[in-house]
């Protein structure tokens, strides 16, 4: 059972624009929300988090919206850059709870 | 500070064999999870330990067993390895303070990729 979902599996998108990736969730008692990147042979690299307190959280070029009443959520990248290509992941765990559940990631392209 | 660090790096085994993989974590960090990666299932959680005790654990047959040390290293052990275990076992480690109080986020390290012949 897949708790968390991300579709269009992959983004090509030229350099300096922006990236929206989305991320929708079913279980209504996930309550922080996690972005890492990943590139191959490497572990997931931590991005940006988000509270189910808020609504948007920004660090640098990353901005984590958070729709509560929709179950969704974007990572927006702006502006992307070739460094940026990788494979996308969306996590998230229940209060007091560390396990987290992924969707399946989106593989992003930045063409320069 | 070094982060999350994994051996081996690369394994090879066979079916029936069993395998031990190790874990480092940040230091200061009192709490391990272990996830398995391959491309149908996606990445799955595994278990996760802290103080040594293990707290969480995924929905995993029991051949797949871990435990942590005092010094919060920890392993994790497959025992009568399948073709289908065949993933990327991935560690993470947070500094385990957040459990009844929110957010806590976990670093991962680069992973052990196992391959069972």
């Amino acid at each position: 059972d897949q708790q968390v979902k991300q579709n269009s599996p992959s983004l090509s998108v030229q350099e300096g624009r922006i990236s929206i990736l989305n991320c929708d969730y079913t279980n209504s008692m996930f309550d922080y929300f996690l972005w890492y990147k990943k590139y191959p042979a490497e572990g997931p690299t931590f991005l940006i988090s988000i509270s189910s307190i808020k609504d948007k959280n920004e660090d640098g070029r990353f901005t984590v919206f958070l729709n509560k009443s929709a179950k969704h959520l974007s990572l927006h990248i702006v502006p992307s850059q070739p460094g940026d290509s990788a494979v996308y992941f969306c996590a998230a765990s229940s209060y007091g709870n560390n396990r987290l559940a992924f969707g399946k990631g989106n593989q992003v392209v930045v063409i320069p | 500070k070094a982060g999350v660090t994994q051996t081996p790096r690369y394994l090879i085994k066979t079916r029936g064999q069993q395998v031990t993989l190790s874990c480092s974590p940040i230091s200061g960090h009192r709490s391990v999870s272990w996830y398995q990666q391959t491309p149908g299932q996606g990445l799955q959680f595994l278990f996760e330990y802290f103080s040594e005790t293990q707290r969480n654990k995924g929905n995993f047959p029991g051949r797949f067993s871990g435990r942590q040390f005092s010094n919060s290293r920890s392993e994790m052990n497959v025992s009568t390895l399948e073709l289908g275990d065949s993933a990327l076992y991935l560690c993470a480690s947070s500094s385990g303070r957040g459990r009844g109080r929110g957010i806590e986020t976990q670093y991962f390290g680069p992973g052990t990729r196992l391959l069972v012949l």
